[in-house]
């Protein structure tokens, strides 16, 4: 299956600065990457679809000047949470758009 | 709202035992079929996927999917204490073409040893 990392595995932030969260596909050639956010004790939530060249969709409720996605090339693709808060602590997780369905390994995000 | 359903569990069996997990979805359209396993703060590791009625097995593993009773389910043969885990069920929902799943919230699996 395709595989995928993604960098930073965890960070921790102050409030109000930006973090930026890379996911690169290694073997594979991704023109579409699914953003997934996942809160304590629940599930998988899509947040957004990054689309190499093209803007992301967004969505609903998935603030898209708050969540910057980047897909500049087809093995790499970028989420940057802007001035974050607590509340977006969560397991940021990308996956790019395969009939294999793999996921990254996921990136934790602990704002305090 | 197109939803995935799951009982949340948590499920416990002794070791040996068969672990049997649920899913249900709402959307007749569903395509295709996917069962995750997720170990506690990690991402989660594709077990097995189905496309059409009836058993897939991989192992341990039997899937069977019932799209005339929108169900799904995920056998585990002899379970193993490392099978303990949330198991999630996820739907390709929008069809051909599109990649995007709708997961469930998972059922919790505990193996007794």
């Amino acid at each position: 299956g395709a595989v995928v990392s993604q960098h930073p595995s965890w960070v921790i932030c102050k409030s109000g600065t930006s973090v930026k969260i890379e996911c690169r596909s290694l073997d594979f050639q991704a023109t579409t990457m699914f953003w997934y956010r996942q809160f304590p004790k629940q599930s998988l939530m899509l947040m957004a679809t990054s689309n190499e060249g093209s803007k992301a969709t967004y969505e609903q409720g998935v603030e898209k000047d708050k969540f910057l996605i980047n897909h500049a090339s087809l093995t790499l693709s970028t989420l940057t949470v802007t001035s974050a808060h607590p509340e977006d602590s969560s397991f940021y997780i990308c996956t790019p758009s395969s009939n294999e369905q793999f996921f990254g390994p996921g990136t934790r995000l602990t704002v305090l | 709202q197109k939803e995935v359903e799951q009982n949340s569990g948590p499920l416990s069996v002794p070791e040996g035992a068969i672990a049997s997990l649920n899913c249900t979805y709402s959307d007749r359209g569903s395509q295709s079929f996917f069962w995750y396993r997720q170990y506690s703060g990690k991402s989660p590791e594709l077990i097995m996927f189905i496309y059409s009625n009836g058993d897939k097995e991989d192992g341990r593993f039997t899937a069977q999917l019932n799209k005339a009773s929108q169900y799904v389910s995920l056998l585990i043969r002899d379970s193993q204490p490392s099978d303990s885990a949330t198991y999630l069920c996820a739907v390709n929902i929008a069809g051909a073409g599109s990649y995007q799943l709708t997961f469930g919230k998972g059922t919790k699996l505990s193996v007794i040893p």
